[in-house]
């Protein structure tokens, strides 16, 4: 079968560093994608990424490697307003994006 | 400015009822989905229409019913509601399913629909 992997929840301080990681098992694979989703709104995108390594966007990375299944998101100098879900989602070689559940990220003062 | 619309917002209904969500994209996007998020926060594809044809069905119940009036366009109807129903739906569109390194999906603003 198909499925992503991320963690559930995870917490971290204000001003501080995360990183969020997904593994994924997909039929194919046509590039990998971030989404953020606040609380009772819809999913944002954040990143995509289809070649091996990092790309950055202001406080924001995402990692890629696609021999291991694996990526992150890294976000830096955090703030109250990161506090969110995110959301990992694998494009298959059908074009399907399959959908991790998303982690909870809470931020703390 | 919307780019992603959907009405209405918030949706309470009777089980056993025929409702319509309808959603609308002005990004000029050949693709458009729907998706149910349930209340462990999975969203899973329900239909993806590309130039008015299904390209995507899961396995939906076929009390669901996608309908795409036009390109910009793709409403969801819903028959004899059933309490597994409730849940949030989001639509979304995308330039082009193909070119994936365009296909970033932008999202409606969701549909809370609550069956009693």
């Amino acid at each position: 079968g198909q499925n992503i992997d991320q963690p559930t929840e995870m917490t971290a301080t204000e001003g501080a560093i995360v990183q969020i990681n997904c593994t994924y098992q997909t039929s194919g694979f046509n590039g990998l994608f971030w989404y953020q989703q606040h609380a009772g709104e819809a999913p944002t995108f954040l990143s995509y990424n289809v070649l091996d390594g990092l790309e950055e966007k202001g406080r924001f990375s995402s990692f890629l490697s696609r021999s291991k299944g694996y990526s992150y998101l890294l976000l830096k100098e955090l703030q109250m307003k990161d506090s969110a879900s995110y959301l990992c989602a694998v494009m298959n070689s059908n074009y399907q994006l399959i959908w991790g559940a998303g982690t909870k990220l809470i931020i703390k003062p | 400015d919307t780019a992603v619309s959907q009405t209405p917002k918030y949706l309470v209904t009777q089980m056993g009822n025929d409702k319509s969500i309808k959603c609308e994209q002005n990004l000029g996007h050949d693709t458009m989905y729907w998706y149910k998020q349930d209340s462990k926060k999975f969203l899973k594809i329900m239909f993806s229409y590309n130039n008015k044809e299904l390209i995507i069905n899961e396995t939906v119940p076929n009390r669901f019913s996608p309908k795409s009036p036009d390109k910009a366009h793709l409403n969801l109807h819903i028959n004899s509601l059933e309490l597994g129903d409730s849940a949030v739906y989001f639509c979304a569109s995308s330039s082009d399913i193909r070119e994936a390194h365009t296909d970033t999906q932008y999202f409606g603003p969701g549909t809370r629909l609550t069956v009693l």
